[in-house]
């Protein structure tokens, strides 16, 4: 069974640019989970998709951030304008079912020049 | 301040010794512990999960303690090895729904 991917695991941009980026999660998990660690901080929790439904957003920091799970396969994290303060690692991790363990991907390391 | 605290931030043992890392949390209602690994440029990985009745889980030469009362679990590695070198963080799980509270981590670098 194929893990959680994302793609690209790396991106550099400038301040004020786009960026997209993509999570494929293990095949068959409903839930998927994004998240960010912040250099030197902790991974924190930014939303939560069950199939195409956001269920938790809670943790998205503004509406510079917007996630989609169009037809409940994959995932994209699109941040624009992109700022200083949006670098980071993002995660993304799916499970089976909500009370089931959560499957983490490699991460996209995200610099904001 | 974060629900989750550990320590120490970093630790540099020899191969083959063995440690301890710490973890206190403030995180209620609590449904349950993990620790995870993380190696460099790869996603957390499951080492043990503990609810509230367990006070030890073991995953080979992991071993986790979780005391409940005072809300305090640690993490043991036994005749550690090059290969334990790694972030292990500690996660605390809220409520049923999977509402996870991350550690900053402990950075274990094992020398050989």
């Amino acid at each position: 069974e194929a893990g959680v991917t994302q793609f690209p695991s790396h991106s550099v941009i400038e301040k004020g640019q786009t960026v997209t980026l993509r999570c494929d999660p293990i095949s068959g998990h409903d839930n998927l989970y994004w998240y960010r660690r912040v250099m030197g901080k902790e991974i924190k929790f930014l939303l939560h998709f069950v199939k195409e439904s956001k269920q938790d957003e809670s943790g998205m920091p503004n509406n510079r951030f917007l996630a989609e799970r169009t037809g409940g396969t994959y995932s994209t994290l699109k941040v624009q304008p992109a700022e200083l303060e949006d670098s980071g690692v993002y995660f993304c991790a799916s499970s089976r079912r909500l009370d089931y363990e959560q499957f983490f991907g490699p991460g996209t390391r995200l610099t904001v020049l | 301040k974060n629900q989750v605290e550990q320590s120490p931030q970093s630790l540099i043992i020899l191969e083959g010794k063995n440690c301890t890392l710490q973890c206190n949390y403030t995180v209620s209602p609590f449904s349950n512990l993990r620790w995870y690994k993380q190696d460099t440029g790869r996603g957390p990985v499951s080492l043990t999960i503990m609810t509230f009745s367990e006070n030890t889980k073991s995953n080979g030469r992991y071993t986790a303690t979780l005391d409940a009362d005072t809300k305090q679990s640690s993490l043991h590695i036994t005749a550690s090895q090059l290969s334990d070198s790694a972030s292990y963080i500690c996660v605390v799980s809220a409520d049923q729904n999977n509402d996870m509270r991350f550690g900053a981590g402990t950075r274990l670098t094992v020398k050989p």
